[in-house]
């Protein structure tokens, strides 16, 4: 199993180009999750997925959408970037389990995106 | 008060040493609480659960105390393959609150 997939791996835009970052995961979890990192700020939560054909806003949306394309793909879109965008996005996704055991969280190895 | 606070480092300690995390959080109807472990420029990973009872894992132990709102991580007899940084993470009902994370460097 390849776990948790992300491409591009870096990504380089000007200000106002647009973007998609894709996230696969086959280990048939139900949720995914899309965050980034910055420089003394920690993970933020960007948007979520609870299951295939539901997404809701975490702490972080604006300048972003997102997809759920089917239970293992889940897309995030920047459609005009912005230098405040500059950060590492983390995909990760998880599923329950047993009913008696807390979901793990299983992050791909992340986005460099820089935008100037 | 933030949400989830994390020990600013980073902690540096000799081979060996004995090493202690800790974290509080503020969300009194947290459900579950964790430790992940983020290597330089990595995706974090998750190194344990922490149960209300305690728990162990080899070298390392993890507590929770629900009255306090406080969680803590212990490593024992430090290895230099244990540098990394340490987040503190805590779930509400559907989603992750990620600690800024402690960066631990072990040194021979």
């Amino acid at each position: 199993n390849a776990g948790v997939t992300q491409t591009p791996k870096f990504q380089v835009l000007k200000t106002g180009q647009s973007m998609t970052l894709q996230c696969a995961q086959d280990m048939n979890h139900n949720s995914m999750y899309w965050y980034r990192q910055d420089p003394g700020m920690g993970l933020r939560l960007i948007y979520y997925s609870a299951s295939e054909g539901t997404t809701d806003k975490g702490e972080v949306p604006n300048g972003y959408n997102v997809s759920r394309l089917n239970k293992r793909e889940f897309s995030l879109r920047l459609e005009s970037a912005a230098p405040s965008q500059t950060s590492v996005y983390f995909c990760a996704s998880s599923g329950r389990l047993e009913r008696h055991e807390t979901d793990t969280q299983y992050f791909g190895p992340g986005t460099r995106l820089t935008v100037l | 008060r933030k949400e989830v606070e994390q020990d600013p480092g980073p902690f540096n300690v000799p081979e060996g040493a004995t090493v202690a995390f800790n974290c509080t959080y503020s969300n009194s109807a947290s459900q579950s609480f964790f430790w992940y472990r983020q290597d330089c420029r990595k995706e974090p990973k998750l190194l344990m659960s922490v149960y209300s009872s305690g728990n162990e894992d080899g070298r390392f132990t993890a507590q929770l105390n629900r009255a306090s709102q406080y969680i803590s991580l212990l490593i024992r007899d430090s290895k230099l393959s244990d540098s990394a940084t340490y987040l503190c993470v805590v779930r509400g009902y559907s989603t992750l609150t990620f600690g800024k994370g402690t960066m631990l460097l072990v040194s021979p």
